[in-house]
């Protein structure tokens, strides 16, 4: 069974602090994302990562950064963090297969949620 | 851009009732659809997902979705809701390189026993 696990399911910061949410996929996949989930907005990409050291913006990057030193390791940074970043962050993983227009199935993880005082 | 669109956002209804969430996504090259579903305090999971050939397909606890390509649209259903079909059911659309997937709004379903 594929295994996407987030390092914290609440996480609990003030304004202006670094925040660092870390995600860790088991199943050696090439593509890890993180999103975030609002009621009433479903989830948005933040950013996406196809292969380690490479990473590309999704639709709602402003206030964030990625790192993905390893393969298997995909973090989300919230360089300073604000109370409208309070939401739930999602981490996905799929593996890639075939070349532009295949799809594989996103495995996620159990999400974090994170409040922002 | 691609984007989709889920037009309810909240559904209730009673155990054996027939089923069907709106799905319509706006992107003119080939696409592949899924509808994910988040069961309360469970992580989010693939429900089915249409890639190509046949447009009716099927998908775990009796789910099914139909691909019709003229209106753009992927309809969830089910003949027949439990009340452990209470959940937050999401639909979503891909249609690039590296399997960037759009997701909609979310609906969530309600089942009254």
């Amino acid at each position: 069974d594929v295994k996407v696990t987030q390092s914290s399911r609440y996480l609990v910061k003030r304004t202006g602090e670094k925040v660092f949410l870390e995600c860790v996929q088991d199943m050696d996949h090439e593509n890890m994302f993180w999103y975030r989930q609002d009621p009433g907005l479903g989830l948005r990409l933040i950013y996406f990562s196809y292969d380690v050291k490479m990473k590309e913006k999704g639709d709602i990057p402003e206030g964030y950064s990625v790192s993905r030193e390893k393969k298997e390791r995909f973090s989300l940074i919230l360089e300073s963090a604000s109370t409208n970043q309070t939401s739930m962050y999602l981490c996905a993983s799929s593996l890639a297969k075939g070349g532009v227009g295949s799809y594989n199935e996103q495995f996620f993880g159990p999400g974090t949620r994170l409040t922002v005082l | 851009a691609q984007s989709v669109s889920q037009h309810n956002h909240h559904v209730i209804l009673s155990e054996a009732a027939s089923l069907e969430l709106g799905c319509n996504y706006s992107y003119g090259g080939t696409v592949n659809l899924f509808w994910y579903v988040q069961y309360p305090g469970q992580h989010l999971q693939l429900l089915l997902k249409y890639f190509s050939g046949d447009p009716l397909v099927k998908g775990i606890k009796g789910f099914e979705a139909e691909f019709i390509k003229s209106k753009f649209s992927f309809n969830l259903r089910k003949p027949s809701v439990q009340w452990s079909d209470t959940a937050e059911y999401f639909c979503a659309v891909s249609s690039g390189g590296y399997q960037k997937v759009t997701f909609g709004t979310g609906t969530k379903l309600q089942v009254i026993p």
